[in-house]
This record gives C-alpha cells, sequence and structure tokens, in this order.
C-alpha cells in the first residue's frame, strides 16, 4: 500500500535562518506531488505541485522553492525565512487525476 | 479561479443527531470533489471522493452528493458521534490546473 512520509514534524526557526522540508512517497510511481501551507485560522493554499521530476509549478511568488530531485521525493526550501514563514505545512501526492492523500505536516514557527 | 464556500462555518450537535455540510464552488468543470476530515493539528484524511459522473457515494454513516451543474455537495453524516468532532473540508479538482480548491472547512462539535 501507499504510505507518504514528511518530517521533520516541529520546527522552531529563526527568522533569516534555511528551511529544508522533506516529503517522501512510497508505493507507487510517478506520482503528482503537491506542497500545501495551512496558516493559523486560514484554509489550505497551495505552494507548489509537480508532475514529474524536475517539473515544479509555483502558485504564489514567495520566498520559498521546492525541488523534486526524485520521482517520490519532494522537497519545500528556503534560503532565509520570514514570520510570515509560519505556518503548518502539508504534502499530498496524487495519481493523474485520482484521489489525494495527504502527510502528517510539518509545523513551522519563525521567531 | 475555482472559489469554494463551506457553509455553516461551525456547528455543534448532541450526539445522535444527523449533520449536514454543505460546499459550493464557482466553476462546475470539475474532474472530481473530495471530502476531508482534519482533527486539530493533523494532516487531511481523505473521507470520500466523488466523480463528475457520479451524483453520491457513501461510506458507511458517510454519504456525499454532487450536484455539478448547479457547483453544490452535501456531505452527510448519519447518527453522529463524539468521535466526529473535527473540520470537514471539500476540494472539488480543476482539470485545467491540476488542482484541488479547498474550502475554509466547517468545524463540527458532537456533544456527548
Amino acid at each position: 500500500s501507499q504510505t507518504i512520509h514528511q518530517w521533520p514534524a516541529t520546527l522552531v526557526q529563526p527568522v533569516g535562518s534555511p528551511l529544508s522540508l522533506e516529503c517522501t512517497v512510497e508505493g507507487t510511481s510517478n506520482p503528482n506531488l503537491y506542497w500545501y501551507r495551512q496558516a493559523a485560522g486560514r484554509g489550505l493554499q497551495l505552494l507548489f505541485y509537480s508532475v514529474g521530476i524536475g517539473q515544479i509549478s509555483s502558485e504564489v511568488p514567495q520566498n520559498l522553492s521546492a525541488s523534486r530531485p526524485q520521482d517520490r521525493q519532494f522537497i519545500l526550501s528556503s534560503k532565509k525565512l520570514l514570520l510570515s514563514d509560519s505556518g503548518f505545512y502539508l504534502c499530498a501526492w496524487s495519481v493523474m487525476t485520482g484521489e489525494l492523500f495527504f502527510g502528517e505536516g510539518s509545523r513551522l514557527t519563525v521567531l | 479561479k475555482q472559489e469554494v464556500t463551506q457553509i455553516p462555518a461551525a456547528l455543534s450537535v448532541p450526539e445522535g443527531e444527523n449533520l449536514v455540510l454543505n460546499c459550493s464552488f464557482t466553476d462546475s468543470a470539475i474532474y472530481n470533489l473530495q471530502w476531508f476530515r482534519q482533527d486539530p493539528g493533523k494532516g487531511l484524511t481523505s473521507l470520500l471522493l466523488i466523480q463528475s459522473s457520479q451524483r453520491e457515494q457513501t461510506s458507511g454513516r458517510l454519504n456525499a452528493s454532487l450536484d455539478k451543474s448547479s457547483g453544490r455537495s452535501t456531505l452527510y453524516i448519519a447518527a453522529s458521534q463524539p468521535g466526529d468532532s473535527a473540520t470537514y473540508l471539500c476540494a472539488p479538482f480543476s482539470p485545467n490546473d491540476y488542482k484541488l480548491s479547498f474550502g475554509a472547512g466547517t468545524t463540527v462539535t458532537v456533544r456527548a
């Protein structure tokens, strides 16, 4: 069966520090991969999605970036975090236009 | 751009009552629609997926209907239990841009 792993689960980072969140999917090939952010008390915002290795689409301008170095690996990064980057980050996967499955999330607090 | 609205924003009911959660979306050109559950501080759990050609989908005490032409979906939860307390989100999938658009959710509290 398919599983999705996301880490770290929680992190506290100072303003201006770098960020790396990682997500891997097991049990499937060539999934579509997504990064969402959920700010406190707000809805889910799509940040990036990828339909294949090296193919990244960005939904909103920001100081975050995403990479897909392997078929089932999706990484969210920042060179310098801002206070506004705080939130709950969720990785998700699907195959073509099928059902979307989410990881457990990474809670980021920028101080 | 797809806009998704969920009504009500919050709902509190006594145990055993049936729940009706509403979702409306502006662009009817969807491929499917998914209902999720989110517990506080947790990720999203998929509850039901309805394809655009379907009218409804059922899983246990959950039933979701879809009226694509009018841009509406409804999630019914029968005989609610305290364990059903969570936030429920609907998300239509748009084939034009390969993404789900989320509503703000309905937060449900079932009182024992």
